[in-house]
């Protein structure tokens, strides 16, 4: 079964700091997604990461993936207070016929000014 | 292109009711995925339709079931509803995924209050 971790599940942090959150699963996957949802919101897609070694960067936010340690990280750049939401990743895992999405519980980031 | 779209938006119900939530996808998208979002549990995995037929499951009850039509739109009934019921429904649609996985785009949502 697979299970993937996000590490911390809570983040406060000050505005202009940096912060990483990581994103570990328990099978070979090689595809990973990050969302940011707001509160009372649905999934708003970041990143999609499709192989090994890929980097992607939007604004203060960077994303890679590294398949062989199963392992994928948000770096976060001189946080503003616009950040502040909750982050999940969901690594995409391959059934027989089609696919499902099986999510980490999530990082709340909060960007304190 | 319109996003994938969901209604109702909102819904109270009582425990014991059954309820329909329905899920338009994207044009051109033939699968079909729902997920349950609850505080306690996360973000789950329910079930996926693709051509009318459901593919795969998760570990739901039975009184979670679902249902594609020929146009793709589908719906999910849940039965006997339970306070634990209480969620954020997603729906997410992707292109044809039988032989590949394509990205999954999800609609706004149902959230569902159990009373």
């Amino acid at each position: 079964e697979l299970k993937v971790e996000q590490n911390p599940l809570f983040l406060s942090m000050q505005e202009g700091k940096n912060y990483t959150i990581y994103c570990n699963y328990s099978t070979t996957s090689d595809r990973l997604y990050w969302y940011r949802q707001d509160p009372g919101k649905s999934l708003e897609s970041l990143f999609v990461l499709l192989s090994n070694g890929a980097v992607k960067q939007e604004g203060r936010l960077m994303a890679s993936l590294d398949t062989k340690a199963r392992l994928s990280t948000l770096h976060i750049t001189a946080a503003v207070h616009d950040l502040s939401a909750t982050y999940f990743c969901a690594v995409d895992f391959l059934m027989e016929y089609g696919n499902k999405l099986v999510f980490g519980a999530g990082t709340i980031l909060r960007v304190k000014s | 292109k319109a996003g994938v779209t969901q209604t109702p938006r909102y819904l109270i119900k009582t425990r014991g009711q059954q309820v329909t939530l329905s899920c338009s996808p994207i044009s051109g998208h033939r699968s079909v995925s729902w997920y349950q979002q609850t505080p306690g549990q996360g973000l789950q995995f329910l079930f996926e339709y693709f051509s009318e037929t459901q593919r795969n499951k998760g570990n739901f009850p039975g009184r979670f079931s679902g249902r594609q039509f020929s146009n793709s739109r589908s719906e999910m009934n849940v039965s006997t509803l339970e306070l634990g019921d209480s969620a954020l429904y997603l729906c997410a649609s992707s292109l044809d995924g039988r032989f590949a996985t394509y990205e999954q785009y999800f609609g706004p949502g149902t959230r569902l209050t159990v009373t």
